[in-house]
């Protein structure tokens, strides 16, 4: 298994509230990803990451902003949480070049209430 | 807009049969293709990647790519209960991203 953390697994919030997850890698991989899955809507790119410092926006990035300030850690900040930022999310990496694979963490199933 | 269609299922086969899981893809310039499993609860875990036009074969599995008609397959042959769960294709854009489809649900009947 790629060696991928995500923390925390499970939480529950208010509406309004800052929430920040965290994808921890030790791959040492240059590329990491956050998405969500919804029923319906199978996975969607929130934001990604091509290097330290070096971010983009995805597909669905509206209500969320992301730091990496090391190459091992990828942070997802829900500026003020809303009820339909509910779903799950997914960190992935990839080492990038010819093949572009990547590899899921755990996911943090987080709620807003 | 860049799409990856899947039929959703659920796709329901006797154990022992062929399971056949079909994808298309819009993009004619994508060059990476993906079959990740993803188990009810549990992440998308990486089960083939492929290409070049043709098969590709790993144990049970068996990926098929024609990209003149922008098509990708995953064959399971044999296929077991375990392997019920929801099979995700995606396909490569730029910029190191991957498209998915929204997924096909495969039921193994004992």
């Amino acid at each position: 298994d790629a060696g991928i953390t995500q923390s925390p697994r499970h939480k529950v919030t208010e509406t309004g509230t800052p929430v920040t997850l965290r994808c921890h890698q030790t791959e040492n991989h240059r590329y990491m990803y956050w998405y969500r899955q919804d029923p319906g809507h199978g996975l969607r790119l929130i934001h990604y990451s091509y290097g330290v410092k070096d971010t983009d926006k995805g597909e669905v990035s509206d209500g969320y902003s992301v730091s990496r300030s090391k190459t091992e850690d990828f942070l997802l900040t829900l500026e003020s949480a809303t009820s339909s930022q509910t779903s799950v999310y997914f960190c992935a990496i990839s080492a990038g070049g010819r093949t572009d694979t990547q590899y899921f963490g755990p996911g943090t199933r987080l709620t807003v209430l | 807009q860049k799409e990856v269609e899947q039929n959703s299922g659920p796709l329901s086969v006797p154990e022992g049969a062929i399971a056949s899981l079909n994808c298309t893809y819009s993009d004619r310039g994508s060059q990476s293709f993906f079959w990740y499993r993803q188990y009810s609860g549990k992440s998308p875990e990486l089960i083939m990647s492929i290409y070049s036009n043709g098969d590709k074969e790993d144990g049970r599995f068996t990926a098929q790519l024609n990209k003149a008609s922008q098509y990708v397959s995953l064959l399971i042959r044999d296929s077991q209960p375990s392997d019920s769960a929801t099979y995700l294709c995606a396909v490569n854009d730029s910029s190191y991203k991957l498209i998915f489809g929204s997924g096909t649900r495969l039921l193994v009947r004992p």
